[in-house]
């Protein structure tokens, strides 16, 4: 199975910042990772596939970026909205597997 | 639009099987690829199986194979996933997600729990 690490685990940040969080792949799977945000209670959302490309309805301040076997998923501008827990999921091999989850916080 | 309603919320005993439904509104569930992902507190996010389009068969991850059933009512767009075997490793949340040609996961339902405990 193909082993996703995120990094951090967990990110302190402020309203503004500048955000970037790391996914990496224990061996290449080209550009087939998607990033989700996940919130407490509520199921996962989809906010990139193809590594870079954005979900129709999500915010610009989101991208993605990468291939091979490091990803990167950045926020422009954090805003209050954006509090929550992100996860990588790669669909080059099966069975798909997911990072371990990075949660962001305030600051 | 799709929409993806789960049932509600169980309570089993270990060695009992669960089997959760998703409805499926907004699409028929023919002209979808249904996947189920589960989450146990705190934890991550695990893909479970679903429906590969390209062989047209349902597939399922190693782990749960022989444990796990996940079947279609096509006239009632309705999924299901019925685990057997309980233990308390899995007490989790229960997604069922539509899969994008298989592979992402851009629809969620809302989530079903289920506990196990003697």
């Amino acid at each position: 199975d193909i082993q996703m690490t995120q990094s951090p685990s967990t990110l302190s940040a402020s309203v503004g910042d500048r955000v970037t969080i790391t996914c990496r792949a224990s061996q290449s799977i080209s550009s087939w990772l998607a990033w989700y945000q996940q919130k407490p209670g509520k199921a996962p959302k989809l906010l990139i596939y193809k590594a870079s490309s954005l979900e129709s309805g999500v915010p610009s301040r989101f991208s993605g970026s990468g291939s091979g076997t490091e990803f990167t998923l950045t926020i422009s501008s954090l805003q209050p909205d954006d509090f929550a827990t992100y996860y990588c999921q790669q669909y080059n091999s099966l069975p798909w597997t997911f990072g371990q989850g990075t949660k962001v916080e305030i600051k | 639009q799709v929409q993806l309603v789960q049932s509600g919320a169980e309570v089993k005993k270990p060695g009992a099987s669960v089997k959760v439904s998703c409805k499926v509104s907004g699409y028929t569930l023919t002209e979808l690829s249904m996947h189920w992902v589960r989450q146990a507190p705190g934890k991550g996010l695990e893909w479970m199986g679903g429906f590969d389009p390209e062989d047209g068969e349902t597939i399922y991850a190693q782990k749960f194979q022989g444990r796990v059933t996940m079947t279609e009512d096509t006239s009632t767009d309705t999924a299901y996933m019925e685990l057997s075997s309980l233990r308390s490793e899995d007490t989790a949340v229960y997604y069922c997600a539509t899969g994008n040609m298989g592979n992402y996961f851009d629809y969620w339902g809302q989530g079903t729990l289920v506990t196990v405990s003697s």
